[in-house]
Parts: C-alpha cells; sequence; structure tokens
C-alpha cells in the first residue's frame, strides 16, 4: 500500500536560519511527491511537485525539495527561514488506486521564531 | 479568480441530521475531490471524480455520498450524520487533461460540527 510520512509533528527554527521538514514514501511504483503548505483556516496551497528528471526541485516562496530515491525520501528545505513561513507542511504521494487523487502525510507544523 | 469556493464556511448539525456540502471551480477542471481533515490524521480522501459524470469511493466513504452536478459543481452529502463525521472538508480540484501529475486546488474547507 502507499503511505506518506512525516515523523516531526513540529519543527521549530530560528528566523535566518535554513530549514528542512522531513517526509519519507512508500509506493509500489514511480513516486509522484507533491508538498503542499496551510495556513489557518485556509485550504492547502500547492508548493512543489517531483515527477522525474533532477532531483533537486524548486517551489514557490524559496522552498526546494530533495528527491532521494534509495532514502524514499523527499525533504522539504528553505536556506533562510522568515517567521511568514510559519505554517503546516503536507507531504503526499499520487495514488494509483484512486485515479489522480493524493494521498498526504499527517503534516509537519512549521515554526518560525524572530 | 475564486478557484474552488466551499459553501457553507461553518455548520452546527445534530446527530441524525443531513446536509450537503457545495463546490463549485472555476477553472474547467476535469477532476475533483473531497478531502476530510482531523487533527493528527492529515487528509483522507473520501470521493472523486476524475470527470464529469463518473464518480469513485476515495479511502474514507462510509457515510457520504456525492454528486458531481456538472464540470463546475461537486457536491458532498451527508444523509445522517454522525458526531464522527466532525471534521473540515475539503473540495479540491485538477486539470488532468495536461497530465496526469498536475497539482490540486483547494477550497477553504467547511468546519462541520455534529453534535
Amino acid at each position: 500500500a502507499q503511505s506518506v510520512a512525516q515523523p516531526e509533528d513540529q519543527v521549530n527554527v530560528a528566523e535566518g536560519n535554513p530549514l528542512t521538514v522531513k517526509c519519507t514514501y512508500s509506493v509500489s511504483g514511480n513516486p509522484y511527491l507533491f508538498w503542499y503548505v496551510q495556513y489557518p483556516n485556509r485550504g492547502l496551497q500547492f508548493l512543489l511537485k517531483y515527477i522525474t528528471g533532477d532531483n533537486l526541485v524548486k517551489g514557490s516562496y524559496g522552498f526546494e525539495a530533495e528527491f532521494n530515491k534509495s532514502q524514499t525520501s523527499f525533504h522539504l528545505k528553505k536556506p533562510s527561514a522568515l517567521v511568514s513561513d510559519s505554517a503546516l507542511y503536507f507531504c503526499a504521494v499520487r495514488s494509483y488506486q484512486a485515479g489522480t487523487a493524493l494521498i498526504f502525510g499527517k503534516g509537519t507544523t512549521l515554526s518560525v521564531s524572530s | 479568480n475564486a478557484g474552488v469556493t466551499q459553501t457553507p464556511k461553518f455548520q452546527v448539525l445534530k446527530t441524525g441530521q443531513s446536509m450537503t456540502l457545495q463546490c463549485a471551480q472555476d477553472m474547467n477542471h476535469n477532476s475533483m475531490y473531497w478531502y476530510r481533515q482531523d487533527p493528527g490524521m492529515g487528509l483522507r480522501l473520501i470521493y472523486y471524480s476524475a470527470s464529469e459524470g463518473t464518480t469513485d469511493k476515495g479511502e474514507v466513504p462510509n457515510g457520504y455520498n456525492v454528486s458531481r452536478l456538472n464540470k463546475r459543481e461537486f457536491s458532498l452529502r451527508l444523509e445522517s450524520a454522525a458526531p464522527s463525521q466532525t471534521s473540515v472538508y475539503f473540495c479540491a480540484s485538477s486539470e488532468q487533461g495536461q497530465g496526469p501529475n498536475q497539482p490540486q486546488h483547494f477550497g477553504d474547507g467547511t468546519r462541520l460540527s455534529i453534535l
């Protein structure tokens, strides 16, 4: 069965420091991976995706993610965190059983302190 | 652009009552989805519609029904609400005609409490 794991419920980082939000996945075929961000009382917003090609994917708001096939990971990164990056982040993988729907991790709350 | 619009934004129901959550998108997308979000559980797929005229069950379909009214609208119905259905419900859409891995666009959710 396909699944996504986000091992950290919360990540705390100081403004200006680099941040990493971890994600590992389990799929039987090619992994199609996504990161979304959710601000309070809002829907999810797309940040970036990995389909094929370069292992380093660049996305919105200065975020990037590194795909590692051997470690089955897709960690979200940003070189310099902003207070405004504080939000709930979801990693997701495309489902092979439900059309093009997504299977989401449980989410990681990122808190950036000033 | 409105994107994906969900109504209502908030609702309180009593156990056993029924209601329909509405979702409409103005991006001419083929595929639409209903998810529920519960604390510590991420989002789980309830139903999806790959294209107008088709609907399929997701991971947690029990207690729900859906209707793909036309290309724009995809509604979710609770026939007899139960406290376990207290959740935040999200509708999403995506354009799969450009390939199967297009990002999904989400509405702002309906916060549903069942007493």
